[in-house]
């Protein structure tokens, strides 16, 4: 069974902290990694979609890194401001039939002004 | 405004009966998804069809039916057989699929209750 693990589960942090979240995911039959941003009552934001070792992608104050040699994605955010308060979602796409992703559990953050 | 669009936002269904939820997408886009959130848990996969007039079960396809009929709209069925489907559904779109390396678009979200 193909595991997808984000940690840490949840954050709690001050506006203007800088902070960061992993996601592990199968090193073998690797395709692509997505993050989503998931804010509450409202529809999860396709963040990046990275599929070389190596990449590097970056919105505004926001970055992610792979390596799929070793299974894990970084995911930053640069001087976090309360609107950035959401859950992040990563997904795992790679051996199993066309398009299917497994997501993770999230990671959820807590901005606080 | 291109999008998603689920509904109901919020649905109860009684014992034994069958229920079917919406998803209308104006994307153009030729797959689309259906996704069970549960507390504590990551989006799971019941199906998907990445082309009208045919679909696919995901991981967890028991006690749900689809159909896809036009490009836009892919309604999901909880039918009785599902015997827990107390949980959140999200619906996707996306442009074909190479081994999921296109972004997937999603809908608000129904939330589905049992009475």
């Amino acid at each position: 069974i193909l595991n997808v693990e984000q940690s840490p589960q949840s954050l709690h942090v001050q506006e203007g902290d800088s902070t960061n979240f992993t996601c592990s995911f199968p090193s073998s039959n690797f395709y692509a990694l997505h993050w989503y941003r998931w804010e509450t009552a409202k529809s999860p934001e396709a963040l990046f979609v990275m599929t070389l070792n190596g990449d590097e992608k970056k919105k505004g104050r926001i970055s992610a890194t792979l390596n799929t040699k070793e299974g894990y994605s970084y995911l930053y955010i640069k001087g976090s401001q309360p609107e950035d308060s959401a859950t992040y979602l990563c997904a795992f796409g790679g051996g199993g039939s066309q398009g299917n992703l497994i997501f993770g559990k999230g990671t959820k953050l807590s901005v606080k002004p | 405004d291109g999008g998603i669009t689920q509904s109901p936002k919020y649905l109860f269904r009684k014992e034994g009966q069958n229920v079917t939820l919406s998803c209308e997408q104006n994307l153009n886009h030729d797959a689309m998804y259906w996704y069970r959130q549960d507390p504590g848990q990551g989006l799971r996969l019941i199906y998907y069809s990445q082309i009208v007039n045919d679909f696919q079960k995901g991981d967890i396809a028991e006690g749900y039916s689809v159909s896809r009929e036009k490009k836009e709209s892919f309604p999901l069925t909880v039918t009785s057989a599902q015997k827990n489907p107390t949980a959140f559904y999200l619906c996707a779109s996306s442009i074909p699929q190479v081994r999921g390396n296109q972004p997937q678009h999603f809908g608000d979200g129904t939330r589905l209750s049992i009475l």
